[in-house]
């Protein structure tokens, strides 16, 4: 799975967009980037995933550059609840191997 | 969307004795499901991988006598820690992959052992 580089910590205003960037400049043709979150004292929670188009659902937006090398993760307005963990991570999708965590970016939501 | 669960939340337990931590896919089957361990501070590190009907398979630095996984349905895997010491306590979390088309993988919320 290719390495990703994400910031150690982030600070975001309640009711403001959280956007948080992971590097990924190895990503191989067949490499997906998937986000997962991980609040104190709770497992992870995946967040989404996308191959090359811009992805959205109800928790967060995924915008991945025209290279591939990066991606940002939008939390369209951050509340209290999403102060977390984010772990980036690029791998196969379907491959069948666990998924591989970083140190991630903590994301600290003030109000 | 999927969900899976683990048992218990917590425990406390003397040096010594061992621990058995439960994780369920409870609306979906996992033929494989991994276990985690995250010490303060620190990101999850993958202990081993649990295959239902077959053995699991541990990564590297991981005792196999210690950290006993028996995955005997594909809806239940179970991770033993077998003469615990105060050195394993940890936070514990199991991850189950749903098979399918995206394949992603759902965690538990997490067994925080302590051992006195």
């Amino acid at each position: 799975d290719a390495k990703t580089t994400q910031p150690p910590s982030m600070d975001c205003a309640e009711g403001r967009a959280a956007n948080l960037p992971c590097n990924h400049s190895t990503i191989s043709g067949n490499e997906y980037v998937y986000w997962y979150r991980q609040i104190h004292s709770q497992g992870p929670q995946y967040i989404i995933h996308g191959l090359k188009n811009n992805e959205t659902n109800e928790m967060a937006s995924l915008i991945i550059t025209e290279d591939r090398k990066s991606s940002t993760l939008i939390l369209p307005h951050a509340t209290l609840r999403d102060t977390a963990v984010y772990y980036c991570i690029v791998r196969v999708e379907g491959g069948r191997r666990a998924l591989t965590f970083g140190s991630g970016t903590r994301l600290q939501v003030q109000p | 969307g999927a969900v899976v669960s683990q048992h218990p939340s917590w425990v406390i337990c003397k040096s010594g004795t061992s621990v058995k931590i439960e994780c369920r896919s409870l609306d979906f089957q996992a033929t494989t499901m991994f276990w985690y361990r995250q010490f303060p501070k620190q990101s999850l590190m993958l202990m081993a991988t649990s295959n239902e009907g077959s053995k699991a398979t541990y990564e590297q630095g991981v005792e196999k006598d210690k950290f006993l996984i028996n995955h005997a349905s594909l809806t239940l895997s179970t991770l033993t820690v077998t003469s615990a010491h105060p050195e394993d306590s940890s936070f514990y979390i199991c991850s189950a992959r749903e098979t399918g088309a995206q394949e992603t993988q759902y965690f538990g919320p997490g067994t925080r052992l302590l051992v006195l």
